[in-house]
């Protein structure tokens, strides 16, 4: 079983969707990072959290650190969102687990 | 700011050769991170240096791979011999020292083993 789970691995939607991918992780963590890997291309951070909800632009990043899971949230989505979007959880050792990643494909 | 700089960007060599790759972290990032990802997963790590320490090499395959970061700035990476398993993108991350600290990506080395 691997640290960092994301669900679902696959997902699709029709532009102008509210989109959720969800992230939950089994051990205590200091900070959570969601990233975005568009294909080809190098990794983007998007969020850092460590308590909360963040907010940029369309992007939405919350977090539960009780339940152990994080969600991202997509609002009015489009065909430039898709990529495949990582969990990242990091220990108080600096160590750095990844998600497998969810790929979102979003069409017109 | 000038990003995490990798080279090269692509590799192809055949089976049972050896490849190196380079990566130069954002000034004053005292961590830093080697990652494989194979196509349709996520990244694993391979290694992770605190300056010029290793703090984690738990996954690292130490019969083939190596790595070093001798001044604790830039980082090599070194396969050698490498098996077809090895085709990858080859990542380079790095954050300040503190655990919530931002990351930093390189644009990765895409390694072919033919």
């Amino acid at each position: 079983k691997n640290e960092v789970e994301q669900s679902p691995q696959n997902l699709t939607a029709q532009e102008g969707e509210f989109i959720t991918i969800n992230c939950s992780y089994s051990v205590g963590i200091s900070a959570l990072h969601w990233l975005q890997q568009h294909p080809g291309g190098g990794i983007v951070s998007l969020f850092m959290l460590s308590s909360g909800k963040k907010k940029h632009g369309r992007l939405i990043a919350t977090i539960n650190i009780q339940e152990k899971h994080s969600s991202l949230h997509i609002t009015a989505s489009h065909p430039r969102d898709s990529a495949v979007y990582i969990c990242a959880v990091r220990y108080n050792t600096d160590k750095l687990i990844f998600g497998t990643g969810t790929r979102l494909q979003v069409f017109p | 700011e000038a990003g995490v700089a990798q080279s090269p960007r692509y590799k192809i060599i055949e089976k049972r050769q050896s490849v190196a790759f380079w990566c130069n972290p954002i000034s004053g990032h005292a961590t830093l991170y080697w990652y494989q990802q194979i196509l349709g997963q996520g990244p694993k790590l391979l290694i992770q240096f605190q300056n010029n320490g290793v703090v984690d090499d738990s996954q690292l395959p130490k019969d083939r791979f190596s790595a070093e970061r001798l001044k604790g700035v830039d980082s090599t990476l070194k396969i050698q011999p490498a098996k077809l398993e090895d085709s990858a993108v080859y990542l380079c991350a790095s954050s300040l020292i503190r655990v919530k600290s931002p990351l930093h990506f390189g644009n990765g080395t895409r390694l072919t083993v033919t």
